[in-house]
């Protein structure tokens, strides 16, 4: 099983959609969380770190479900700048980062 | 915030050569680096783990004596890439960090073409 699965898509929504994705990881020890987006043939760049609370920034909300080891992103009114990659992410307290394969949006007008 | 400089952001070489890939962190000291490489439509995968004055710690399957990594400074480390194959062709990104207490910060990747 790997260590950071998602539904690696794609996903195609109109502008305006509301997009969820889910993500699980397999590592009860798991100690950080964050989604990544990453643009086509560019590096990653963090989008938001996940926290037990759950967490909002603009358009864009969290989850982390530690029971259920699951953690999810919620995008509404999408944008078509919102068209890229989404990688959930974990640390395990070591230091290096885990990635998961990603989960492909496209939003159309 | 944190700046990441990878460089070359793209290069092709031929078969056989060696391609030396720099990370530097700019506004920072980056006590460990970290190598990932991305081939398409996959996850970063990380190859190693590097510590400043220290030898690299590889992952499994990644073989060190062709994936050469330095870190001589805390800020600069590099990957050198020998003997390079066209099975090698890859975005290697790198990703460095101030510390526990500190963000992740990625440079911008290289893409390598090996012909």
């Amino acid at each position: 099983r790997k260590e950071v699965e998602q539904d690696p898509g794609p996903f195609n929504v109109p502008e305006g959609a509301t997009v969820a994705f889910n993500c699980t990881y397999s590592n009860s020890a798991s100690q950080s969380f964050f989604w990544y987006r990453q643009d086509c043939r560019k590096e990653p760049k963090l989008l938001m770190s996940v926290y037990s609370s759950g967490n909002e920034d603009g358009r864009f909300t969290a989850q982390l479900n530690r029971a259920s080891q699951y953690i999810s992103l919620l995008i509404r009114d999408s944008k078509l700048s919102d068209s890229a990659t989404y990688l959930c992410v974990v640390n395990n307290g070591g230091t290096a980062l885990i990635f998961g394969k990603g989960t492909t949006l496209s939003v159309s007008s | 915030g944190a700046v990441v400089s990878q460089h070359p952001s793209r290069v092709i070489c031929k078969s056989g050569t060696s391609v030396k890939i720099e990370c530097r962190s700019l506004d920072f000291q980056a006590t460990t680096m970290f190598w990932y490489r991305q081939f398409p439509k996959q996850s970063l995968m990380l190859m190693a783990t590097s510590n400043e004055g220290s030898k690299a710690t590889y992952e499994q399957g990644v073989e060190k004596d062709k994936f050469l990594i330095n870190h001589a400074s805390l800020t600069l480390s590099t990957l050198t890439v020998t003997s390079a194959h066209p099975e090698d062709s890859s975005f290697y990104i790198c990703s460095a960090s101030g510390g526990p207490n500190y963000g992740y910060t990625f440079g911008s990747g290289t893409r390598l073409t090996v012909v």
